[in-house]
């Protein structure tokens, strides 16, 4: 079972649409990593988030976390295809003594031309 | 190129062969971190090092796999007796206590 569940799985849009996905856990975090990857690469880090409250922007990316620190989302405006890829969130907890990330399973983004 | 480097970057084995990974972190870098990835999955997380000291494994590290980080540089990952289920990515992560850094990964498969 994962720590985080993240939703959705999938999504398929179109250039220049707007979409939210989702990073839920019953856990609080100390922190909540977003990382982007594209196939037969590693993840590549895009934000910290660590307040809960707090609102990071990256360009065309917003980043939330829950006021409780248990969840996370990511918004995206006018999607590119270069946005193409998996999401990831990854959190550090007491359950792992805050040493080490966890992972949830991805949100695989897929934005058509 | 100062990322994390990991070799090899593809390995077909046959069941039952011993496997070895090395994983070359950012110098500055005092955190290690070795995690599994599936097809589908997210990076499930097997052991972290923090210097030369091998201080969490997960209950997914049976008593196949073995890791060190001599002296707190590089690091291996060692697969024996190789299972088809141990096919996977094989990723590598360092970090200074923030954010990790991501190698490329090592992509084993086991026939």
């Amino acid at each position: 079972t994962q720590l985080l569940e993240q939703s959705p799985q999938f999504l398929s849009i179109q250039e220049g649409e707007n979409l939210t996905v989702y990073c839920n856990s019953s856990s609080v975090f100390s922190s909540l990593q977003w990382y982007r990857q594209e196939p037969g690469e590693g993840p590549v880090l895009l934000v910290t988030v660590v307040t809960g409250g707090e609102v990071k922007k990256l360009k065309r990316l917003t980043f939330q976390f829950g006021d409780a620190r248990k969840d996370s989302s990511l918004h995206i405006t006018a999607a590119q295809p270069g946005d193409t890829g998996l999401y990831l969130c990854a959190g550090a907890s007491r359950l792992n003594n805050n040493n080490d990330m966890r992972f949830g399973a991805g949100t695989r983004l897929t934005v058509k031309p | 190129d100062t990322g994390v480097s990991q070799n090899p970057r593809h390995k077909i084995t046959k069941r039952g062969q011993n496997v070895t990974f090395r994983c070359d972190p950012i110098s500055e870098h005092n955190r290690l971190y070795w995690y599994r990835q599936t097809l589908g999955q997210g990076p499930e997380f097997l052991t972290y090092f923090q210097n030369e000291a091998q201080l969490e494994k997960s209950r997914l590290l049976s008593d196949r796999f073995s890791a060190e980080r001599p002296k707190g540089s590089f690091s291996t990952l060692e697969i024996q007796r190789t299972e088809q289920g141990d096919s996977a990515m094989y990723l590598c992560a360092s970090s200074r206590g923030d954010g990790y850094t991501f190698g490329s990964g090592t992509r084993l498969t086991v026939v």
